[in-house]
């Protein structure tokens, strides 16, 4: 079946540290990849997606490369900031197969030192 | 455009009662979902509405959960009675035909059960 991967988390940056947080996925179809973020006290938000191998997502200075290859989808970010600190998920939709149903990952919460 | 409203934020109960959350999508919003997410984990799909019709329900623990769409737009989601592993934050979501797997997270409903 289909499943996400993500690293474990909490993970601690300073300001302007560069993040990466890896993701691979499983699926049998051809997926359509998220990532999703998650404010203290807030609803999930669908910060960037890519639907085809080789596509980049990107939004508010991340991004994530869709690498077919790998089966990986790793959120990346040049400099974080404070206000990025939020638990952040990647997820998996299988639409080939007429499948709009969500799997998540676990999550990893980032937070980000002044 | 307004999103997706959940209602009450907080709700602290005993075991064995029961509870009801409420859910209204983003107009216009065919499908509707609730998941459940337990901390430190990603959220998990329990029940998929197609209007006012069930989609998928086949993770939602039939014995103590129920939800209704009755008029395809409102949507409430019941524990009765529940356990103390019913702990979690429950989150709805929407989406329309054309979003590409996107979905609209509302700011869910967290869940004590003592």
């Amino acid at each position: 079946g289909n499943s996400v991967t993500q690293m474990e988390g909490p993970v601690t940056l300073s300001e302007e540290a560069f993040l990466t947080i890896n993701c691979t996925y499983t699926a049998t179809g051809y997926p359509s990849l998220f990532w999703y973020v998650q404010y203290p006290g807030e609803g999930l938000q669908l910060l960037l997606k890519a639907t085809k191998a080789d596509d980049k997502g990107s939004n508010k200075g991340f991004e994530a490369t869709y690498r077919k290859e790998t089966t990986s989808f790793h959120l990346e970010k040049g400099s974080v900031q404070v206000s990025d600190s939020a638990v952040y998920f990647c997820a998996l939709s299988d639409l080939f197969w007429g499948d709009d149903k969500i799997i998540f990952g676990k999550g990893t919460r980032l937070h980000i030192l002044p | 455009e307004a999103g997706v409203a959940q209602s009450p934020r907080y709700k602290i109960i005993e075991k064995r009662q029961s509870v009801a959350f409420w859910c209204n999508p983003i107009s216009g919003h065919a499908t509707l979902y609730w998941y459940q997410q337990i901390l430190g984990q990603g959220p998990k799909l329990l029940i998929q509405f197609q209007n006012n019709g069930v989609v998928d329900d086949s993770q939602l623990p039939k014995d103590r959960f129920s939800a209704e769409r009755l008029k395809g737009v409102d949507s409430t989601l019941k524990i009765q009675p529940a356990k103390l592993e019913d702990s979690a934050v429950y989150l709805c979501a929407s989406t329309h035909e054309g979003q590409g797997g996107t979905q609209y997270f509302g700011p869910g409903t967290r869940l004590l059960v003592l």
